[in-house]
């Protein structure tokens, strides 16, 4: 069974700083994986998608790598700004029985302070 | 357009109470998906439409009953529901690939329901 682990936690960093979020997985077998950010009470936003046989995606200031082997990826967010604070979570798609699903993380809660 | 809409935002609702969540898409996506979430929890996978059949069904308690119109709509019907469901509910939509996999997920606003 997938498990998905993200590290840390929670996060309270400077507005400008550069930061990294960790997110990691147990079955390396998977088709994609996605980071989201949700902010409080709303739907999830996709940010990033990296296909199992890519190893890295960039968009803007965020940029998402993928070392399936060692069933890790980890999500680089440059200069934070506040508007940056939200929840992320990363989720990975694996095969089951009857197709394939996303397995989410705990996600990890980031605060940027002006 | 990558939009998930979902109809309502928020809904509260009577133990004996019938109600129907909407969700639509016009990506051409062929699978759609609900989620339950609770607060500060991940979602919580319920149902999967994969071409307008129902392919996975997580082990949702019966007074919850999704349907799939056609390849752009998905409700979720809900009868005498309990206080605990009162959760945050999310549709999804994605389009399969040819080897199992999935394109990118998008996901709606969600609704806030509220069961008393």
């Amino acid at each position: 069974k997938q498990e998905v682990t993200q590290i840390p936690a929670a996060l309270s960093v400077p507005e400008g700083e550069n930061l990294v979020l960790n997110c990691s997985f147990t079955d390396s077998a998977i088709y994609n994986l996605q980071w989201f950010r949700q902010d409080p009470g709303k739907g999830l936003t996709s940010l990033l998608l990296i296909q199992s046989s890519q190893r890295e995606q960039t968009s803007g200031r965020l940029n998402a790598s993928l070392d399936k082997s060692s069933g890790r990826s980890t999500l680089y967010i440059a200069a934070s700004q506040p508007g940056d604070s939200a929840t992320y979570l990363c989720a990975v798609r694996s095969r089951v029985a009857s197709g394939s699903r996303l397995t989410f993380g705990e996600g990890t809660q980031l605060t940027v302070n002006p | 357009d990558t939009e998930v809409t979902q109809t309502p935002k928020h809904l509260v609702m009577g133990m004996t109470n019938k109600k129907s969540l909407k969700c639509e898409q016009h990506m051409g996506h062929r699978a759609m998906y609900w989620y339950k979430q609770k607060a500060k929890k991940p979602p919580e996978l319920m149902f999967v439409y994969s071409y307008e059949k129902l392919s996975i069904n997580e082990s949702v308690p019966s007074r919850f009953s999704p349907e799939c119109p056609n390849s752009s709509l998905l409700n979720l019907h809900l009868h005498a529901l309990q206080p605990e469901d009162s959760a945050l509910y999310l549709c999804a939509s994605s389009q399969p690939g040819l080897a199992g996999d999935h394109n990118e997920q998008f996901f709606g606003p969600g609704t806030r329901l509220t069961v008393l």
